[in-house]
């Protein structure tokens, strides 16, 4: 079975362009979550969706959006890029939410790595 | 708050030796923990968690943690390092309660170098 997949892999993009993250969730997953990983930090908690729904939000600024669509496939949306948004970009994926939550592995992509000039 | 605390940004250990990562937690509810290893330009892969039940706790490669509530500590151990251990290891807590509910709180990284 296929993992997490995350595109691109690589990205470069100028201050105050917009970029789209994709990712798509192994196969029967149905929650997926975002999480940006600074260089030299742990991963910080961007969002998380379920069902199409917004479930959970990080401290991040209104820049930052995202989407699931009914495929659980998610994209991860950042304007006005700024250079501190330079980052890699990881994608989790578990079976799901509610009382099943706190014993639903995260199964994390290898990422992508956004870098802003 | 929850939160997790790791001590030493870096550890060095020779081939064979002990390896031993610290992690402390913060959490006024029981926590449940995760120790998670990163390769490099890799994703994060599952070593091991906690969530009830036995406080020792076995993982993949070789790697255990002991979970001790007195000590609010959770470290990684494995007994014999090998060259194939070297990596970034994140010890990180899942949040249960609030709007970030059901997702991980991180530490920030302990990269383990292991010299022949």
């Amino acid at each position: 079975d296929a993992g997490v997949t995350q595109s691109p892999t690589h990205l470069i993009k100028t201050r105050g362009q917009q970029v789209t993250l994709r990712c798509s969730p192994i196969s029967g997953h149905k929650s997926v979550s975002w999480y940006q990983q600074v260089l030299g930090q742990g991963p910080q908690f961007i969002f998380q969706y379920y069902e199409k729904e917004e479930r959970g939000r990080g401290n991040f600024p209104d820049r930052f959006s995202a989407r699931q669509f009914p495929n659980y496939s998610s994209e991860l949306n950042v304007n006005a890029l700024l250079l501190g948004d330079s980052a890699l970009y990881l994608c989790a994926s578990s079976l799901g939410t509610g009382r099943l939550r706190w014993n639903t592995e995260a199964f994390f992509g290898q990422g992508t790595r956004l870098t802003v000039v | 708050a929850q939160s997790v605390t790791q001590l030493g940004s870096h550890v060095s250990v020779s081939e064979g030796a002990l390896v031993l990562l610290r992690c402390n937690y913060s959490s006024s509810v029981p926590p449940y923990l995760f120790w998670y290893v990163q390769y490099p330009n890799q994703g994060l892969q599952l070593l091991l968690k906690y969530t009830t039940g036995a406080t020792l706790v076995k993982g993949i490669n070789g790697f255990e943690a002991e979970f001790k509530k007195s000590e609010t500590s959770f470290h990684l151990t494995k007994p014999s390092a090998h060259m194939s251990d070297a990596a970034e290891y994140f010890c990180a807590v899942r949040v249960n309660y609030g709007g970030s509910q059901g997702n991980l709180i991180f530490g920030k990284g302990t990269k383990l170098s292991v010299k022949p």
